[in-house]
């Protein structure tokens, strides 16, 4: 089984449809990650976590939300879909305890907002 | 705003060859740099990391470092068709990773 699963893998929306997209991993990892991807643009960081209890921003974290439900889930909320967050999302994971910037990445998530 | 500079290509290389990836980086506080292969449509993958000057070797991939002028590079030797992809350098600064967009490598057969 994969350590960083992401759900769903493909999804359609509509302008305005609220949206979750979730992340779960095995690797026994305190930090997590959500970032998306756009053609040119490279990865963006939304938003991370380092602890249950520890949510910061990102770089673009504006129509974003997250939870931190335990250790294991990181789930990303488009509150309001916008037609420009269109874009391939991923999750990931590292350990601070053994090499703190490694990340390792979910599958991803296409998400197409029309 | 701290940065990661990479050429987008992309580099075109016939298989058999050395392929040299560059990367400049602005932190000069960084202490952690890697190299992700991402392949298309698909999530980026851990392939090398390096923290100390000089050379990492892990098969055909050396990873090379010189803080002093801020730069990364990744070599892959015997380049085969199958190590057509985007690679990614990535820095570590400040508990977060900044990545750069990513140089396109096709290996001609």
């Amino acid at each position: 089984d994969a350590d960083v699963t992401q759900t769903p893998r493909n999804r359609i929306t509509k302008t305005g449809k609220r949206i979750m997209l979730e992340c779960s991993q095995t690797k026994g990892h305190d930090r997590m990650y959500w970032y998306r991807q756009d053609p040119g643009l490279g990865l963006r960081l939304i938003y991370y976590s380092f602890d249950v209890k520890d949510i910061n921003k990102g770089e673009i974290s504006d129509g974003y939300s997250v939870s931190r439900q335990a250790q294991a889930k990181f789930s990303l909320s488009l509150e309001s879909a916008i037609p420009n967050q269109t874009a391939l999302y991923f999750c990931a994971t590292s350990d601070p305890l053994t090499a703190a910037y490694e990340q390792y990445f979910g599958p991803g998530t296409r998400l197409t907002v029309t | 705003q701290k940065e990661v500079e990479q050429n987008s290509g992309p580099l075109s290389v016939p298989e058999g060859a050395i392929a040299s990836l560059n990367c400049t980086y602005s932190d000069r506080g960084s202490q952690s740099f890697f190299w992700y292969r991402q392949y298309s449509g698909k999530s980026p993958e851990l392939i090398m990391s390096i923290y100390s000057n000089g050379d990492k070797e892990d098969g055909r991939f050396t990873a090379q470092l010189n803080k002093a002028s801020q730069y990364v590079s990744l070599l892959i030797r015997d380049s085969q068709p199958s190590d057509s992809a985007t690679y990614l350098c990535a820095v570590g600064s400040q508990g977060n990773l900044i990545f750069g967009k990513g140089t396109k490598l096709s290996v001609k057969p």
